[in-house]
Protein backbone atom coordinates (compact mmCIF):
# COMPACT_ATOMS: atom_id res chain seq x y z
CA UNK A 1 0.00 0.00 0.00
CA UNK A 2 1.34 3.44 -0.83
CA UNK A 3 2.15 5.58 2.58
CA UNK A 4 2.85 9.35 2.84
CA UNK A 5 3.92 10.45 6.28
CA UNK A 6 4.72 14.03 7.08
CA UNK A 7 6.47 14.97 10.13
CA UNK A 8 8.32 18.32 11.36
CA UNK A 9 5.75 20.76 11.79
CA UNK A 10 5.14 23.02 14.98
CA UNK A 11 4.88 26.11 16.20
CA UNK A 12 7.50 28.72 15.17
CA UNK A 13 7.98 32.67 15.43
CA UNK A 14 7.70 35.22 12.73
CA UNK A 15 11.04 35.09 10.57
CA UNK A 16 11.81 32.08 11.82
CA UNK A 17 12.45 28.48 9.85
CA UNK A 18 11.54 25.12 9.78
CA UNK A 19 12.42 22.04 7.89
CA UNK A 20 9.21 19.73 7.03
CA UNK A 21 9.77 15.98 5.82
CA UNK A 22 7.72 13.53 4.13
CA UNK A 23 8.70 9.65 3.86
CA UNK A 24 6.95 7.34 1.30
CA UNK A 25 7.05 3.65 0.87
CA UNK A 26 4.77 1.52 -1.50
CA UNK A 27 5.44 3.07 -4.39
CA UNK A 28 8.43 3.60 -7.33
CA UNK A 29 9.37 7.31 -5.33
CA UNK A 30 11.83 7.70 -8.07
CA UNK A 31 8.97 7.47 -10.83
CA UNK A 32 7.14 10.57 -9.46
CA UNK A 33 6.83 14.34 -9.07
CA UNK A 34 5.84 15.36 -5.47
CA UNK A 35 4.46 18.41 -4.06
CA UNK A 36 3.62 19.85 -0.95
CA UNK A 37 0.21 21.64 -0.30
CA UNK A 38 -1.08 23.61 1.85
CA UNK A 39 -4.02 24.49 3.78
CA UNK A 40 -4.81 27.57 6.30
CA UNK A 41 -7.28 26.83 9.21
CA UNK A 42 -11.06 27.21 7.42
CA UNK A 43 -9.67 27.98 3.61
CA UNK A 44 -9.08 26.12 0.75
CA UNK A 45 -5.91 24.29 -0.34
CA UNK A 46 -3.14 25.86 -2.06
CA UNK A 47 -0.21 24.19 -4.17
CA UNK A 48 3.24 25.21 -2.81
CA UNK A 49 6.00 23.29 -4.64
CA UNK A 50 6.77 20.37 -6.83
CA UNK A 51 9.81 18.83 -7.57
CA UNK A 52 10.38 16.42 -10.64
CA UNK A 53 11.16 12.96 -10.18
CA UNK A 54 14.83 13.45 -10.36
CA UNK A 55 14.89 16.78 -8.78
CA UNK A 56 16.43 18.41 -11.41
CA UNK A 57 13.63 20.86 -12.00
CA UNK A 58 11.29 22.70 -8.64
CA UNK A 59 8.60 24.93 -8.84
CA UNK A 60 6.76 27.54 -6.26
CA UNK A 61 4.08 29.21 -5.96
CA UNK A 62 4.64 33.10 -5.60
CA UNK A 63 3.69 33.18 -2.59
CA UNK A 64 6.51 31.50 -1.01
CA UNK A 65 9.34 31.97 -4.06
CA UNK A 66 12.94 33.00 -2.38
CA UNK A 67 11.69 31.92 0.86
CA UNK A 68 10.80 27.83 0.51
CA UNK A 69 13.41 25.31 -0.95
CA UNK A 70 11.83 21.88 -1.85
CA UNK A 71 14.26 19.06 -2.13
CA UNK A 72 14.08 15.45 -2.18
CA UNK A 73 15.93 11.40 -1.35
CA UNK A 74 15.52 9.30 -3.78
CA UNK A 75 17.62 7.06 -1.93
CA UNK A 76 15.21 7.74 1.28
CA UNK A 77 12.03 8.08 -0.48
CA UNK A 78 11.48 11.13 1.21
CA UNK A 79 10.84 14.75 0.19
CA UNK A 80 11.83 17.79 2.17
CA UNK A 81 10.37 21.29 2.57
CA UNK A 82 12.71 23.74 4.21
CA UNK A 83 10.87 26.92 5.04
CA UNK A 84 12.60 30.44 6.10
CA UNK A 85 11.56 33.69 6.94
CA UNK A 86 8.21 32.35 7.81
CA UNK A 87 4.98 34.56 7.93
CA UNK A 88 1.44 34.47 9.81
CA UNK A 89 0.11 33.73 6.47
CA UNK A 90 1.92 30.68 6.26
CA UNK A 91 -0.11 29.44 8.84
CA UNK A 92 -1.15 25.54 7.56
CA UNK A 93 -1.36 22.09 7.58
CA UNK A 94 0.98 20.99 5.26
CA UNK A 95 0.26 18.44 2.83
CA UNK A 96 2.66 16.23 0.91
CA UNK A 97 1.02 14.75 -2.00
CA UNK A 98 2.21 12.41 -5.20
CA UNK A 99 1.39 13.69 -8.77
CA UNK A 100 -0.10 11.57 -11.06
CA UNK A 101 -1.79 12.89 -14.61
CA UNK A 102 -1.98 16.45 -13.58
CA UNK A 103 -3.49 15.05 -10.29
CA UNK A 104 -2.67 14.78 -7.13
CA UNK A 105 -3.42 10.93 -5.84
CA UNK A 106 -2.09 10.35 -2.83
CA UNK A 107 -1.90 12.29 -0.05
CA UNK A 108 -0.16 11.81 3.80
CA UNK A 109 -2.62 13.01 6.84
CA UNK A 110 -0.66 16.69 6.71
CA UNK A 111 1.67 18.56 9.42
CA UNK A 112 0.53 21.58 11.27
CA UNK A 113 2.41 24.47 10.77
CA UNK A 114 1.93 27.62 13.27
CA UNK A 115 3.57 30.98 12.74
CA UNK A 116 3.06 32.70 15.97
CA UNK A 117 5.13 35.54 18.30
CA UNK B 1 -2.63 32.47 -12.60
CA UNK B 2 -5.84 30.35 -13.58
CA UNK B 3 -8.48 31.28 -10.96
CA UNK B 4 -10.95 28.57 -10.70
CA UNK B 5 -14.52 29.50 -8.93
CA UNK B 6 -17.08 26.88 -7.71
CA UNK B 7 -20.77 26.85 -7.35
CA UNK B 8 -22.81 27.13 -5.02
CA UNK B 9 -20.50 27.67 -2.13
CA UNK B 10 -23.36 25.48 0.12
CA UNK B 11 -25.49 22.99 -1.71
CA UNK B 12 -27.95 21.67 0.53
CA UNK B 13 -29.82 18.34 -0.16
CA UNK B 14 -31.29 15.07 1.07
CA UNK B 15 -29.73 11.62 0.71
CA UNK B 16 -30.84 9.85 -2.62
CA UNK B 17 -30.92 13.61 -4.25
CA UNK B 18 -28.81 14.39 -7.38
CA UNK B 19 -25.81 16.72 -7.02
CA UNK B 20 -24.35 19.19 -9.57
CA UNK B 21 -21.47 21.29 -9.05
CA UNK B 22 -19.64 23.72 -11.26
CA UNK B 23 -16.07 24.95 -11.57
CA UNK B 24 -15.33 28.04 -13.66
CA UNK B 25 -12.06 29.04 -15.27
CA UNK B 26 -10.48 32.09 -15.85
CA UNK B 27 -9.47 31.01 -18.76
CA UNK B 28 -9.41 27.17 -20.57
CA UNK B 29 -7.93 24.29 -19.22
CA UNK B 30 -6.99 21.08 -21.01
CA UNK B 31 -9.41 18.38 -20.01
CA UNK B 32 -6.53 16.29 -19.10
CA UNK B 33 -5.87 18.77 -16.63
CA UNK B 34 -9.20 18.89 -14.37
CA UNK B 35 -9.67 16.78 -10.97
CA UNK B 36 -12.13 17.08 -8.70
CA UNK B 37 -11.41 15.68 -4.42
CA UNK B 38 -13.63 15.30 -1.69
CA UNK B 39 -12.21 16.41 1.77
CA UNK B 40 -13.96 15.66 4.52
CA UNK B 41 -13.34 17.46 8.05
CA UNK B 42 -9.91 17.05 9.35
CA UNK B 43 -9.04 14.97 6.99
CA UNK B 44 -6.61 15.16 3.94
CA UNK B 45 -8.30 15.73 0.42
CA UNK B 46 -9.04 12.34 -1.67
CA UNK B 47 -9.05 12.35 -5.60
CA UNK B 48 -12.50 11.50 -7.21
CA UNK B 49 -12.02 12.73 -10.99
CA UNK B 50 -9.40 13.05 -13.20
CA UNK B 51 -8.94 14.05 -16.40
CA UNK B 52 -12.03 16.26 -16.24
CA UNK B 53 -14.17 12.42 -16.33
CA UNK B 54 -12.12 9.30 -15.31
CA UNK B 55 -12.95 7.82 -11.77
CA UNK B 56 -9.89 7.45 -9.82
CA UNK B 57 -9.74 4.26 -8.10
CA UNK B 58 -12.05 3.41 -5.76
CA UNK B 59 -14.32 6.28 -6.69
CA UNK B 60 -17.77 4.71 -6.90
CA UNK B 61 -19.83 5.05 -10.96
CA UNK B 62 -22.53 7.64 -8.92
CA UNK B 63 -19.41 10.52 -9.20
CA UNK B 64 -19.22 11.70 -12.66
CA UNK B 65 -17.31 14.70 -14.23
CA UNK B 66 -18.01 16.49 -17.45
CA UNK B 67 -17.24 19.95 -19.25
CA UNK B 68 -14.82 21.45 -21.49
CA UNK B 69 -12.90 24.56 -21.59
CA UNK B 70 -13.76 26.97 -18.96
CA UNK B 71 -16.81 25.21 -17.32
CA UNK B 72 -16.60 21.70 -15.98
CA UNK B 73 -19.23 19.99 -13.54
CA UNK B 74 -19.08 16.93 -11.21
CA UNK B 75 -22.55 15.21 -10.99
CA UNK B 76 -23.40 12.49 -7.85
CA UNK B 77 -26.32 11.03 -8.99
CA UNK B 78 -28.11 9.63 -5.95
CA UNK B 79 -26.31 11.10 -2.91
CA UNK B 80 -25.06 8.95 0.00
CA UNK B 81 -24.58 9.53 3.82
CA UNK B 82 -21.32 9.50 3.02
CA UNK B 83 -21.32 11.45 0.31
CA UNK B 84 -21.80 14.91 2.21
CA UNK B 85 -18.35 16.74 2.52
CA UNK B 86 -16.69 19.55 0.33
CA UNK B 87 -15.48 19.25 -3.16
CA UNK B 88 -12.71 20.95 -4.79
CA UNK B 89 -11.86 21.09 -8.21
CA UNK B 90 -8.37 21.50 -9.40
CA UNK B 91 -6.18 22.41 -12.62
CA UNK B 92 -2.65 22.00 -13.76
CA UNK B 93 -0.85 24.27 -16.47
CA UNK B 94 2.41 26.01 -16.40
CA UNK B 95 3.67 23.74 -13.80
CA UNK B 96 1.68 25.08 -11.35
CA UNK B 97 -1.72 24.01 -10.10
CA UNK B 98 -4.41 25.92 -8.72
CA UNK B 99 -7.69 25.10 -7.07
CA UNK B 100 -11.04 25.98 -6.34
CA UNK B 101 -12.49 27.55 -3.06
CA UNK B 102 -14.59 24.13 -2.53
CA UNK B 103 -18.25 23.45 -2.32
CA UNK B 104 -19.97 22.26 0.67
CA UNK B 105 -22.56 19.61 -0.27
CA UNK B 106 -24.40 19.32 3.34
CA UNK B 107 -27.86 17.77 4.69
CA UNK B 108 -30.99 19.40 4.21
Amino acid sequence: DVQVVESGGGLVKPGGSLRLSCATSGFTFTSFTMNWVRQAPGKGLEWVSSVVSGGTHTYYADSVKGRFTISRDNAKNSLYLQMENLRAEDTAVYYCARSWVAAFDFWGQGTMVAVSS
Amino acid sequence: DIVLTQSPDTLSLSPGERATLSCRASQGVSSSYLAWYQQKPGQAPRLLIYGTSNRATGTPDRFSGSGSGTDFTLTITRLEPEDFAVYLCQQYGGSRWTFGQGTKVEVK
